[in-house]
């Protein structure tokens, strides 16, 4: 199976930018997607197929990819964003559908 | 609104078995594909098997093929992971999640804790 490749941590101070990136050669050809999760809880989806974002997710969250690397990019970070995040995606170009994760990444706000 | 609500996580020892469940509410159970997906203490995710709607197509991670077996039963809208020949390895938060077209998961249970050890 293939392999996502997330940094282990990123730290920005609140109100700046965070953009947390994910790396798989089979990205160009699948969607990735995007999920929170904090402290004893279970993770929650923030972005989906690249860009989209679910109902209920804060403008504030945004994704995009190019080439083989896809970006989490949180805008104007508040303290409540700090959770780890993970990106996820599919190949589902072999007989059966080759679901992987990253390994995570810690957003610390500062 | 979608709940998931996971249960059957506990102790046992190396070489057990345990069976999961999930009692999902909130949608039509029957409409979606449901997965297994877990997550060992203090690491990252790890997608453990897939079934699809009508139970018909499952597929398993490497991992648990030939130990784990995923079914449903959409008539009391649960889902299920029997565990047999449990390694150490297999200590994991269990999450149960409702599969969306394109291979994500857009809504998790709360997770049951397993924990293999003798």
């Amino acid at each position: 199976s293939y392999e996502l490749t997330q940094p282990p941590s990123v730290s920005v101070s609140p109100g700046q930018t965070a953009r947390i990136t994910c790396s798989g050669d089979a990205l160009p050809k699948q969607y990735a997607y995007w999920y929170q999760q904090k402290p004893g809880q279970a993770p929650v989806l923030v972005i989906y197929k690249d860009s989209e974002r679910p109902s209920g997710i804060p403008e504030r969250f945004s994704g995009s990819s190019s080439g083989t690397t896809v970006t989490l990019t949180i805008s104007g970070v508040q303290a409540e964003d700090e959770a780890d995040y993970y990106c996820q995606s599919a190949d589902s170009s072999g007989t059966y559908p080759d679901v992987v994760f990253g390994g995570g990444t810690k957003l610390t706000v500062l | 609104q979608v709940q998931l609500v996971e249960s059957g996580g506990g102790l046992v020892k190396p070489g057990g078995s345990l069976r999961l469940s999930c009692a999902a509410s909130g949608f039509t159970f029957s409409d979606y594909y449901m997965s297994w997906i877990r997550q060992a203490p203090g690491k990252g995710l790890e997608w453990v098997s897939y079934i699809s709607s009508s139970g018909s197509t499952i597929y398993y991670a490497d991992s648990v093929k030939g130990r784990f077996t995923i079914s449903r039963d959409n008539a009391k809208n649960s889902l299920y992971l029997q565990m047999n020949s449990l390694r150490a390895e297999d200590t994991a938060v269990y999450y149960c999640a409702r599969a969306s077209s394109g291979w994500y998961f857009g809504y998790w249970g709360q997770g049951t804790l397993v924990t293999v050890s003798s």
